[in-house]
């Protein structure tokens, strides 16, 4: 079956420090993705997006995604991580036909001061 | 508007009432989404609307569950007689355009409580 999966449930980070959550899909074909952060009472807001080209995407607050087809991932990464930073991440795709997204199961980041 | 807007933020409602959520999508989107997130978990399709035409609700999990497009802007999610199981937020989403390449816009969400 089509899905996205996101391993870790739960991440502690100290502040500064890097961090890299895991995605992984399984769809036949190139999926487009998405990473959603949402922090605690609001929203989903969209950090970034791969759709097709340069498999290394960047996103608003110092966030990056690598697409790899061998290993059916698209991990997000950012190299030193702010308390703000804390929330929890959702990686996304419409792996059917049109653009209903399948969510993954989230991960929660907690940020060490 | 500037972003999805949703109302109420917040709704209460004793098991057996009726609720109606509205979202109002960014000025133009011509795709609409409802998403229900419970606790912990991800959010999961509910329907899918390209302007006033439903093209997908095999999300809905029961027939106590209803939405509305009429005019191809403002959508109403209904839920009649509600059950402790509704308990969720329910997300409100936008996109220019239909497609698997658009971007999706979310709003903050209906946090509903069923007692």
């Amino acid at each position: 079956a089509q899905s996205v999966t996101q391993p870790d449930i739960h991440i502690t980070v100290s502040e500064g420090a890097s961090l890299e959550l895991r995605c992984n899909y399984s769809y036949g074909a190139t999926p487009y993705l998405f990473w959603y952060v949402q922090s605690p009472g609001q929203g989903l807001q969209l950090l970034l997006k791969y759709f097709s080209g340069d498999t290394l995407v960047q996103g608003i607050k110092g966030f990056e995604a690598e697409f790899k087809r061998s290993q059916s991932s698209f991990n997000l990464r950012k190299p030193s991580v702010h308390w703000s930073d804390a929330a929890e991440y959702f990686c996304a795709g419409p792996l059917a036909a049109g653009n209903k997204l399948t969510f993954g199961g989230g991960t929660r980041v907690l940020v060490k001061p | 508007g500037a972003g999805v807007s949703q109302s109420p933020r917040y709704k209460v409602a004793k098991r057996g009432q009726d609720v109606a959520l509205r979202c109002d999508p960014i000025s133009g989107h011509v795709s609409l989404f409802w998403y229900q997130q419970a606790l912990g978990q991800g959010p999961e399709f509910l329907t899918y609307f390209q302007n006033e035409a439903q093209l997908d609700k095999s999300g809905l999990p029961s027939d106590r569950f209803f939405a509305e497009r009429p005019e191809g802007s403002v959508s109403t999610l209904k839920i009649q007689r509600t059950q402790q199981e509704d308990s969720a937020v329910y997300l409100c989403a936008s996109s220019l355009a239909g497609g698997a390449g658009n971007t999706i816009y979310f709003g903050e969400g209906s946090w509903l409580t069923v007692v």
